[in-house]
């Protein structure tokens, strides 16, 4: 079975700077999506950005950005130019390329942002 | 706009009690999910539905039960509560046979059982 690891429980930043999410999973398969999800205090998921196991291409959807490293088993999470409204649990999650669009989901981070 | 509602939003009933909880999508998607959130454990699968008659166990699946009549409906029942089932419960649903791999949450139920 695939399993997610975040092994930062919290993790806190100032306002305007960057923050690196850290994710890591376990599998024995070759093809498979990796996500990152964010889960503000009104506590509705939210997808933040999506990363194909195949492309070799980061994903990047405007200040956020992942680093996807293959081999390594590695997923991360960069956030530029941090905002208040970052403020947030933020979740890995991992599905396999078969089967119907089950995710499996690390534990979470949660990210403060300091004014 | 199509969406997945959850109800209650948040219930507390008593340890030994059925209890039911409702997820509801408009967007017409095979797929439907419940997982529960709890500290230190990130979300879990509970049962998830590939459609209509179709039902499968999840990683935390005693004690749970769901059913699919429908495309639109994933009813939670908690057969006899106990307090290791308070937790936040959530509901999703995505299209199915993408590649993109998607889920649509609900707003959450927050189950107290004492």
């Amino acid at each position: 079975a695939q399993t997610v690891t975040q092994s930062q429980p919290e993790m806190s930043v100032q306002e305007a700077e960057t923050v690196t999410l850290s994710c890591t999973y376990d599998t024995s398969e070759s093809d498979y999506y990796l996500f990152w999800y964010k889960q503000p205090p009104s506590r509705q998921m939210i997808l933040v950005i999506r990363q194909e196991a195949y492309k070799q291409q980061n994903a990047t959807e405007n200040r956020f950005s992942v680093n996807f490293q293959k081999a390594a088993k590695s997923f991360s999470l960069k956030i530029s130019d941090s905002q208040l409204g970052d403020a947030a649990m933020y979740f890995c999650a991992y599905r396999s390329s078969f089967g119907n669009e089950k995710l499996t989901f690390g534990t979470g981070t949660r990210l403060t942002i300091i004014p | 706009d199509a969406e997945i509602t959850q109800s209650p939003r948040h219930k507390i009933t008593e340890t030994g009690r059925q209890v039911t909880l409702a997820c509801h999508q408009t967007w017409n998607h095979n797929n439907m999910f419940w997982y529960r959130q709890d500290l230190g454990h990130g979300l879990r699968l509970i049962h998830y539905s590939y459609g209509v008659q179709d039902t499968n166990k999840g990683e935390v699946s005693d004690g749970y039960s769901v059913s699919r009549s429908n495309t639109e409906d994933l009813p939670l029942t908690l057969e006899s509560a106990a307090s290791s089932q308070t937790s936040v419960y959530f509901c999703a649903s995505s299209r199915g046979q993408t590649n993109t791999g998607e889920l649509f949450f609900g707003e959450g139920s927050r189950l107290t059982v004492l």
